[in-house]
C-alpha cells in the first residue's frame, strides 16, 4: 500500500536531548512537509522541501532542522533549543506537479520531553 | 502570519441532524482552498480542493461553497451520522503553502 508512515507513534525525551522523528513516503511525491499541532491552534508549518537536497523554513522553525537527502525521507530533528517541544508532530507530501498541492499526511508522533 | 477562522470551535448534534461550519480566511493571494476530515486515530483525509469563486463540491452527504471575493467556505453536513464525528479542518493555499485552521470538531450523537 502507498502511503506515509512515521515513527514512532509515541516518544519521550529528557529535557536538553536532541530527537529525531522519522518520517517516509511511497508515494513518489515530491514535496513533504512537518507540521505541529498543539491544542486548539491550527498546523503549523515547521519546515517543507519541494525536492530532494533543498528545503525551506516555515513559521516556526526556530529549535528544529530537517534533511532531504532522499524523495522518500524527510527526517525532522527536535534540538534541545526548541523551548516547547511537547507536541503532536505530523508530516505530510504532495505531488505538487499536477497543481492540486492536495496534502497526504502521515498517522503523527507525540513527543513529549520532561 | 495569515489568520484562518474556524466556527464553531466544535459542535454535538443527534444523529440525522444537518450541521454546517465557516471557515474565513484573508482572500488576497489566495490559489485554492482544501478541507480535510481528521478522526480520532487516524490521518486527516482530503475532503474537498476548491479554487474558483462560487465554486460548490459534493461528496456523499457532505457539500462545501467557496466565496473567494469576501473570503470564507461553508460545509455542510445533511443527516449527521454518528461516522461523521471528526475534526474538520480547512486550509486555503497561499503560494505552495497551506495555512491551517484550528478546526470544527463534530460529535454526532446515536
Amino acid at each position: 500500500d502507498g502511503g506515509i508512515t512515521q515513527s514512532p507513534k509515541y516518544l519521550f525525551r529528557k529535557e536538553g536531548q536532541n530527537v529525531t522523528l522519522s518520517c517516509e513516503q511511497n508515494l513518489n511525491h515530491d514535496a513533504m512537509y512537518w507540521y505541529r499541532q498543539d491544542p486548539g491552534q491550527g498546523l503549523r508549518l515547521i519546515y517543507y522541501s519541494q525536492i530532494v537536497n533543498d528545503f525551506q523554513k516555515g513559521d516556526i522553525a526556530e529549535g528544529y532542522s530537517v534533511s532531504r537527502e532522499k524523495k522518500e525521507s524527510f527526517p525532522l530533528t527536535v534540538t534541545s533549543a526548541q523551548k516547547n517541544p511537547t507536541a503532536f508532530y505530523l508530516c505530510a507530501s504532495s505531488r505538487e506537479r499536477d497543481g492540486s498541492y492536495e496534502q497526504y499526511f502521515g498517522p503523527g508522533t507525540r513527543l513529549t520531553v520532561t | 502570519i495569515l489568520n484562518v477562522e474556524q466556527s464553531p470551535q466544535s459542535l454535538h448534534v443527534q444523529e440525522g441532524d444537518s450541521t454546517n461550519f465557516t471557515c474565513s480566511f484573508p482572500s488576497s493571494n489566495f490559489y485554492a482552498l482544501h478541507w480535510y476530515r481528521w478522526e480520532t486515530a487516524k490521518s486527516p483525509e482530503a475532503l474537498f480542493v476548491m479554487t474558483l469563486n462560487g465554486d460548490e463540491k459534493k461528496k456523499g452527504r457532505i457539500s462545501a461553497t467557496l466565496n473567494t471575493k469576501e473570503g470564507y467556505s461553508y460545509l455542510y453536513i445533511k443527516g449527521s451520522q454518528p461516522e461523521d464525528s471528526a475534526t474538520y479542518l480547512c486550509a486555503p493555499r497561499y503560494g505552495n503553502k497551506l495555512v491551517f485552521g484550528a478546526g470544527t470538531i463534530l460529535r454526532v450523537k446515536s
